[in-house]
């Protein structure tokens, strides 16, 4: 069974630094697109990034661009969402997701998701 | 990038009902869309990609329609498990983005 599971939730003061994980099991990790998500606290999803582990390939939205860094670790199986300077604006849920399959860009798998709080 | 706008942003309707629920694209996307479904505390459920091939597991009551500019979600026959915020999803050209949303609520 493909599996996403997504490190625990974080309580960061602003300026701080972070890093979240999304480890995948069950599938190639190299050969599916693996996204970013954000659901700030009452409000819709956002599109974050995207990375294809097998070359590190990444797009980010505009409005997430040089804010964050998305990575992957192909040897572990597991990508990465960090911050160097986090704002109180940052605290929101944030869910990995796994592109459906070959063929689409729809996200089938979900991570469970890992809670951010920036506050001071 | 490309904007998608849903339709309505909330919806009351009595278990039973038929919905449909709207998203529309700010330019072509031909059939690059997906429906998800969220209940408060979960991560999003893919429904619908392609704009219309069910996911599998998922009940036959859910359709998706459309290509190009506008697409549609339709429940035939609301259930109480139903009760849940809808959001389409455009793969068409990063980056992608997400409609607003509509919250789908017990009449």
């Amino acid at each position: 069974e493909v599996q996403l599971v997504q490190s625990g939730a974080e309580v960061k003061k602003p300026g701080e630094s972070l890093e979240i994980s999304c480890q995948g099991s069950a599938y190639s990790f190299t050969s599916y697109f693996i996204a970013w998500v954000r659901q700030m606290p009452g409000k819709g999803l956002e599109w974050v990034g995207i990375i294809y582990p097998a070359d590190s390939n990444t797009r980010y939205s505009p409005s997430f661009q040089g804010q964050v860094t998305i990575s992957a670790d192909k040897s572990r199986n597991t990508a990465y969402l960090r911050w160097n300077s986090l704002t109180a604006s940052d605290t929101a849920m944030y869910y990995c997701a796994r592109q459906y399959n070959f063929d689409t860009g729809s996200f089938g798998y979900w991570g469970q998701g890992t809670l951010v709080t920036v506050s001071s | 990038a490309i904007q998608l706008t849903q339709s309505p942003s909330s919806l009351s309707a009595p278990v039973g009902d038929r919905v449909t629920i709207t998203c529309r694209a700010s330019q072509g996307i031909r059939i690059t869309l997906a429906w998800y479904q969220q209940k408060p505390g979960k991560a999003p459920k893919l429904l619908i990609y392609d704009a219309s091939s069910l996911e599998s597991g998922v009940p036959s009551r859910f359709s998706g329609s459309g290509s190009g500019t506008d697409f549609t979600l339709t429940i035939s026959s609301l259930q109480p498990e139903d009760f849940a915020t809808y959001y389409c999803q455009q793969f068409n050209s990063y980056p992608y983005t997400f409609g607003q949303g509509t919250k789908l609520e017990i009449k």
